[in-house]
């Protein structure tokens, strides 16, 4: 079955520690996005890719890296500079706008960061 | 930028009665899609319908519909015979390339 894989679903993290999000896709997207949810705020866009070697910042990138040296794996690393980590992130992909697109963004199930 | 604003934190229906979400949003371009996403419990991001903006065409999915009205920049979602699983949180979307905007989200509630 074809889809995004995230992992891992919960994570707990000590203060000043850096930790990295998994993000997979093997529905063949140029495109891969990376999103944190927190209530009341809907989702807010950290960092997204269009293309491997090359990525972009979203509204809220501080305090966050990605890298894409493949086309199917995007990481999301939170890093001890995000003064408020704990959240929901959501990895998301898409194809690239052409003939056939939809627009429609693909979403895994999300990983939940809980900064102790 | 894009913003795109629902103004119902939460809402609540009877099952089998019909229930409205409002969505409304801010920008200069013609060529857009716009989308609602439903969130259940399990957080699970879910397509539930897509409007292309240059379609005039409301766009219609089952028990969902939508009400398009692009020069008042207004999207609202109408679920039809609602049931006890279309319980969930409801986001309002914006795409143009290259990303989607969000809404705050609408968390709807379905009493039996």
């Amino acid at each position: 079955d074809g889809g995004i894989t995230q992992s891992p679903k919960y994570l707990f993290r000590k203060e000043g520690q850096n930790v990295t999000l998994s993000c997979e896709q093997n529905l063949n997207h140029d495109a891969m996005y990376w999103y944190r949810q927190d209530p009341g705020q809907g989702l807010r866009l950290i960092y997204y890719s269009q293309i491997v070697n090359d990525f972009q910042k979203g509204d809220i990138a501080e305090g966050y890296s990605v890298s894409r040296e493949k086309k199917e794996s995007f990481p999301l690393t939170v890093t001890s500079a995000q003064k408020n980590p704990t959240a929901f992130y959501l990895c998301a992909s898409s194809a690239l706008a052409g003939a056939s697109w939809t627009g429609e963004l693909f979403f895994g199930e999300g990983s939940r960061l809980t900064v102790l | 930028a894009q913003t795109v604003t629902q103004s119902q934190p939460e809402m609540s229906v009877q099952e089998a009665e019909t229930v409205t979400l409002s969505c409304t949003y801010d920008t200069s371009e013609s060529d857009y899609y716009l989308f609602w996403y439903k969130q259940p419990p399990s957080r699970q991001m879910i397509l539930v319908i897509r409007q292309e903006a240059y379609k005039q065409q409301n766009a219609t999915e089952n028990r969902f519909s939508v009400n398009f009205q692009k020069a008042a920049k207004s999207f609202s979602l109408k679920i039809s015979d609602s049931q006890l699983g279309d319980a969930a949180m409801y986001f309002c979307a914006y795409r143009s390339e290259p990303d989607m905007r969000f809404g705050a989200g609408t968390r709807l509630t379905v009493k039996p």
